[in-house]
């Protein structure tokens, strides 16, 4: 069965940096999104992307997260500069219609120091 | 403001047992995903659902629009089935809500 692949699957980097979390989502599929859970905590929604666009995006989601489908098949979220609190596992996930089933990835746990 | 509300918040069960999830949500809705989170972290799609009843399985969703509620249930649960159960409305501006969950146990 198709799925959706994260990587890395764990990243760690200074309060500061630049990071990239990558996802290929499902190849047939057109929504994607991405999605936090800090630990402990509950999911909490980023972000979703259709037609190369961000459809809606929530409050957590400000200037210095970006999104970007750089090519067919990855589809990437951006963090400019981490902060401590930016620390939590990252969810892709991805749909073949805006109702559909998402199927998420296995996540990337992005630690700050 | 969206609020989700999950109950219970843990459960055990024996091997066997008819098992129900709630979940009340304070906004009109578009939809509703019931989710599986495993221990490992990994998340599960269940269902998708905007109205009446969906089954897959041994699991049953149905929601309420009117209500705002709506429930999981599985039927002869399994140790297997052990996870933490998530609802996640989608309200009208696209963005989902999600629940804090229901952890599940189920004994041998």
């Amino acid at each position: 069965e198709p799925e959706v692949t994260q990587t890395p699957s764990h990243q760690v980097t200074q309060m500061g940096q630049e990071v990239i979390l990558r996802c290929v989502p499902i190849s047939n599929h057109l929504y994607f999104y991405w999605y936090r859970q800090i630990l402990g905590q509950k999911v909490e929604f980023l972000v979703s992307f259709y037609n190369n666009e961000i459809s809606e995006k929530s409050e957590i989601f400000d200037d210095q997260f970006s999104v970007e489908r750089p090519d067919g098949s990855n589809f990437t979220l951006k963090i400019r500069s981490t902060k401590l609190e930016d620390s939590a596992m990252y969810f892709c996930a991805s749909s073949e219609l805006r109702e559909g089933k998402q199927y998420f990835g296995p996540g990337t746990r992005l630690t700050v120091t | 403001k969206n609020e989700v509300e999950q109950s219970p918040q843990n459960l055990t069960a024996q091997e066997g047992e008819f098992i129900t999830i709630n979940c009340s949500y304070s906004v009109g809705i578009s939809a509703l995903h019931w989710l599986q989170q495993h221990p490992g972290g990994g998340i599960v799609s269940l269902f998708m659902l905007s109205s009446g009843k969906k089954k897959h399985g041994r699991l049953i969703a149905t929601i309420n629009i009117q209500e705002k509620h709506s429930s999981l249930h599985i039927t002869a649960s399994h140790p297997r089935d052990s996870a933490v159960y998530i609802c996640a409305p989608r309200n009208t501006g696209n963005q989902f809500y999600f629940g804090t969950g229901t952890s599940l146990t189920v004994i041998p």
